[in-house]
């Protein structure tokens, strides 16, 4: 599987948009990004996933680059409900069960 | 539409004693997955089953720990003889069948603790 890398930790202001960045430089061309978050105490929550267009839905938008090998997560108007860890997975197609979380990003969004 | 239902939410045993997680994945969804996170770490996955088949089992530790999905009822998680070093949040996650490529949604998990 294609190794990601993320920041450890970041914060960011209330009502300001995250800007979360991942590299994935081993991504193979059949790959997807996923991003999952982790509030303290509470099981992964799926935000969004692209392969190589830029996708947004109600939580987030996800920007990928023309080559693939780094992508951002943006959470546009931050709230103190989305202090979380923020985990960027790839994820092989033939293997589209076991997603493989690393350490994430901690996000502090701060009033 | 409820989602992926784990319990008990918080377990506790005793050393030698035997653990039993359950999960009822969501309605329409005959995959299950289960993940583990030991304190501080990441998630880890565990195994992976559809309804009465084990389809990847390669995370799981090789003694004491069994997965099942019956035909009928929830997904189990059974740790047999467990020891301190079990103690940790599982989590259960489920997805569709196959031919629809889509997000897996995730339990709120049990914390399992071992005195």
């Amino acid at each position: 599987d294609a190794k990601t890398t993320q920041p450890p930790s970041m914060d960011c202001a209330e009502g300001r948009a995250a800007n979360l960045p991942c590299n994935h430089s081993t991504i193979s061309g059949n790959e997807y990004v996923y991003w999952y978050r982790q509030i303290h105490s509470q099981g992964p929550q799926y935000i969004i996933h692209g392969l190589k267009n830029n996708e947004t839905n109600e939580m987030a938008s996800l920007i990928i680059t023309e080559d693939r090998k780094s992508s951002t997560l943006i959470l546009p108007h931050a709230t103190l409900r989305d202090t979380a860890v923020y985990y960027c997975i790839v994820r092989p197609e033939n293997n589209d069960y076991k997603l493989s979380f690393g350490a994430g990003t901690t996000v502090t969004v701060r009033a | 539409n409820a989602g992926v239902m784990q319990n008990p939410r918080h377990l506790v045993r005793r050393r030698g004693q035997e653990a039993r997680l359950r999960c009822s994945p969501m309605k329409g969804h005959s995959h299950v997955y289960w993940y583990r996170q030991l304190p501080e770490e990441g998630l880890k996955f565990m195994v992976y089953l559809q309804k009465e088949n084990i389809i990847d089992e390669s995370g799981m530790p090789k003694e004491r720990f069994s997965a099942e999905f019956p035909k009928e009822g929830p997904s189990i998680l059974r740790i047999q003889q467990v020891v301190r070093g079990d103690s940790a949040a599982y989590f259960c996650a489920s997805s569709p069948p196959e031919g629809k490529r889509t997000e897996a949604f995730f339990g709120q998990g049990t914390r399992l603790t071992v005195v």
